[in-house]
């Protein structure tokens, strides 16, 4: 079985601009969520998706968006890029929520 | 609110010598319990995970973690390391009450000296 994918590996963006991210969950799986992971604060909850209904959410500024569509694939967004969004984005996809969280290879975004 | 502490930023071992890599978390709560590692540039790849049921778990690469509810501890541990152990660990807790969204420690480093 094919693990979690994330596209792009790596952005540079510049400041002010908008990303977006995707991610390709294991097959089977219906939940999807998100993390980033800085230097500074470690790793820390985004949100996370459950067909296609947004199921809970993290302490991050409303920058942050996402969403998941009905074959259970799921985007993030941010706009208004800030320098400190500059981290590693990581997807995690299991069955459900409860459920073990397998994790996608990420994507690095720089913001210059 | 659900914590984890990972006491040891980075933990420094000899080749084949045994490590324990110290997990504690801030409910005693239902709670389940991750080890997972991150290899550079990469993402996380679950170790072992605590759901229930027996207090000594095993996971991949010869590592295991003893569930200790009273001191709400959750250590990892290897009978004897290789050079390729050498990678970020990562602890985590989820539970019903955080909507089982991982809340993670701040990670130990482990390095794995010839």
């Amino acid at each position: 079985k094919a693990g979690v994918t994330q596209t792009p590996r790596y952005l540079i963006k510049t400041r002010g601009q908008q990303v977006t991210l995707s991610c390709s969950p294991i097959s089977g799986h219906r939940s999807v969520s998100w993390y980033q992971q800085t230097p500074g604060q470690g790793l820390q909850f985004l949100f996370e998706y459950f067909s296609e209904t947004q199921r809970n959410k993290g302490n991050f500024p409303g920058r942050f968006s996402g969403r998941q569509f009905s074959n259970s694939r799921s985007e993030m967004n941010v706009s208004t890029l800030e320098l400190g969004d500059s981290a590693l984005y990581l997807c995690a996809s299991s069955l459900d929520s409860a459920d073990t969280q397998y994790f996608g290879p990420g994507t690095r975004l720089t913001v210059l | 609110a659900q914590s984890v502490t990972q006491l040891d930023s980075q933990v420094p071992v000899f080749e084949e010598a045994p490590v324990e890599l110290r997990c504690n978390y801030s409910s005693s709560v239902s709670v389940y319990l991750f080890w997972y590692v991150q290899y550079p540039n990469q993402g996380l790849q679950l170790l072992l995970k605590y759901l229930s049921g027996s207090t000594l778990v095993k996971g991949i690469n010869g590592f295991e973690a003893e569930f200790n509810k009273s001191q709400t501890s959750f250590h990892l541990r290897k009978p004897s390391v290789h050079i390729s152990d050498t990678a970020e660990y990562f602890c985590a807790v989820s539970d019903l009450d955080s909507s089982y969204k991982l809340i993670f420690g701040s990670g130990t480093r482990l390095l794995v000296r010839p």
